[in-house]
């Protein structure tokens, strides 16, 4: 079974400034997908940026941007200046390529913003 | 309207007693998902099913069950509710492609 860990629980920034958030994953599999999802108070799931790992190429949506280091089993979130409205949970996920398609979450880590 | 529908929003209900967590999407999906959330372990799956006919354990069902009414309906219940089963409670779609999964707005159970 794949796991996914995320070792920092809490992380702050200061507004404008970058912040980088990690997460490892443990799978014997070659191919699959790797997510960051934020979840602000409202507790909505909202998908940041995804990341195929047969691509190697380092997925960018906008300010956010991964690290992914396939051999490493690393994929870490970059945060370029960082806005009051980026502060939430942000949760690392794994999905299979098999037929059940779930998804793996690590314990997520919580980003502070600091005016 | 929301893809992914979750009732109530918030609950809260007393050890042993049975409760019904619904969801129902308008994705088309036939792969529905239930997940619990709990502080510093994420996101954890408790149920999937692939059709009306296909249900299938996650991680952590003991104490659940689940019933897929129609391929847009897919509900969870607690038999007999207990405090450690306080959570957040999510259902979630996808389609067979890469991409795709659909959230619902979560359902905070509180059992005293």
């Amino acid at each position: 079974a794949q796991t996914v860990t995320q070792s920092q629980p809490e992380m702050s920034v200061q507004e404008a400034e970058t912040v980088t958030l990690s997460c490892t994953y443990d799978t014997s599999e070659s191919d699959y997908y790797l997510f960051w999802y934020k979840q602000p108070p409202s507790r909505q799931m909202i998908l940041v940026i995804r990341q195929e790992a047969y691509k190697q190429q380092n997925a960018t949506e906008n300010r956010f941007s991964v690290n992914f280091q396939k051999a490493a089993k690393s994929f870490s979130l970059k945060i370029s200046d960082s806005q009051l409205g980026d502060a939430a949970m942000y949760f690392c996920a794994y999905r299979s390529v098999d037929a059940g398609n779930m998804l793996t979450f690590g314990g997520g880590t919580r980003l502070m913003v600091k005016p | 309207d929301a893809d992914v529908t979750q009732t109530p929003r918030n609950r809260i209900t007393k050890t042993g007693k049975r409760i019904m967590l619904e969801c129902s999407q308008t994705k088309g999906h036939d792969r529905m998902y239930w997940y619990r959330q709990d502080p510093g372990l994420g996101l954890r799956l408790i149920y999937y099913s692939f059709d009306v006919k296909d249900i299938n354990k996650g991680e952590i069902s003991d104490g659940y069950s689940v019933s897929r009414q129609a391929q847009a309906k897919f509900s969870l219940s607690l038999e007999s509710a207990i405090p450690n089963q306080t959570a957040l409670y999510f259902c979630a779609t996808s389609d067979p492609g890469r991409y795709g999964y659909t959230f619902g707005s979560g359902t905070r159970l509180t059992v005293v």
